[in-house]
């Protein structure tokens, strides 16, 4: 079957812009991951989906970071009035996630590189 | 918090020779521990996974790894290095509660002739 997908695969845009990024788990996937992963903090945990919900937005680095996930499918991050500090690659994994302590394992997608010019 | 170590962010090995890469992680309440390999421009891939179930842990492409308690370590070991081995690996740690994932920094391993 298919693995995780994310779009675009590169990005490109100016300072203050807003981006919108996509993630498309694996079908039957209950859970949804966005991670950062830049030269100088590493892989980074954003935001983690439940269904639609969203248990754990710690990892949001400000409030011009936000997620949203429908019909317990695909997610879109949205990153509003980009700055070049957020210049990485964003990625998605999913699982499926069947309990509160579930070794599921996390599927990667190939990832989103966003640069801010 | 978790927090996970790897030591060493470039190691270089010869074809055919041992690979081993250090892991250890800080918890009082031993975690969930994987290792991810990630090659240029792809997303992480998963090598094995630590679930309590086995103290040595067999992955994909000849790898392993073995839970120290003892020691707070999951080192990642190859026998035999393979050109195709080299890439970043990722040791990671999920002690629950959402499980998300915490990442160490990440170590390149080249592989010479």
């Amino acid at each position: 079957g298919a693995g995780v997908s994310q779009s675009p695969s590169n990005k490109v845009t100016e300072k203050g812009k807003d981006v919108e990024l996509r993630c498309d788990p694996i079908s039957g996937h209950t859970a949804l991951y966005w991670y950062r992963q830049s030269l100088g903090q590493g892989l980074e945990f954003l935001i983690y989906f439940q269904g639609n919900s969203a248990p754990d937005k710690s990892g949001l680095p400000s409030d011009r970071f936000s997620a949203e996930r429908t019909g317990g499918s695909v997610s879109t991050l949205t990153i509003q009035r980009t700055q070049q500090e957020d210049s990485a690659v964003y990625l998605c994994a999913s699982s499926l996630y069947s309990s509160a302590r579930s070794t599921d394992t996390q599927y990667f997608g190939p990832g989103t590189r966003l640069t801010v010019l | 918090a978790q927090s996970v170590t790897q030591l060493g962010s470039h190691v270089s090995v010869s074809e055919g020779a041992l690979v081993l890469l250090r892991c250890n992680y800080s918890s009082s309440v031993p975690p969930y521990l994987f290792w991810y390999v990630q090659y240029p421009n792809q997303g992480l891939q998963l090598l094995l996974k630590y679930t309590s179930a086995a103290t040595l842990v067999k992955g994909i492409n000849g790898f392993e790894a073995e839970f120290k308690k003892s020691e707070t370590s999951f080192h990642l070991t190859k026998p035999s290095a393979h050109m195709s081995d080299a890439a970043e690996y990722f040791c990671a740690a999920d002690t629950g509660g959402g499980n998300k994932l915490t990442f160490g920094t990440g170590t390149q391993l080249k592989v010479e002739l």
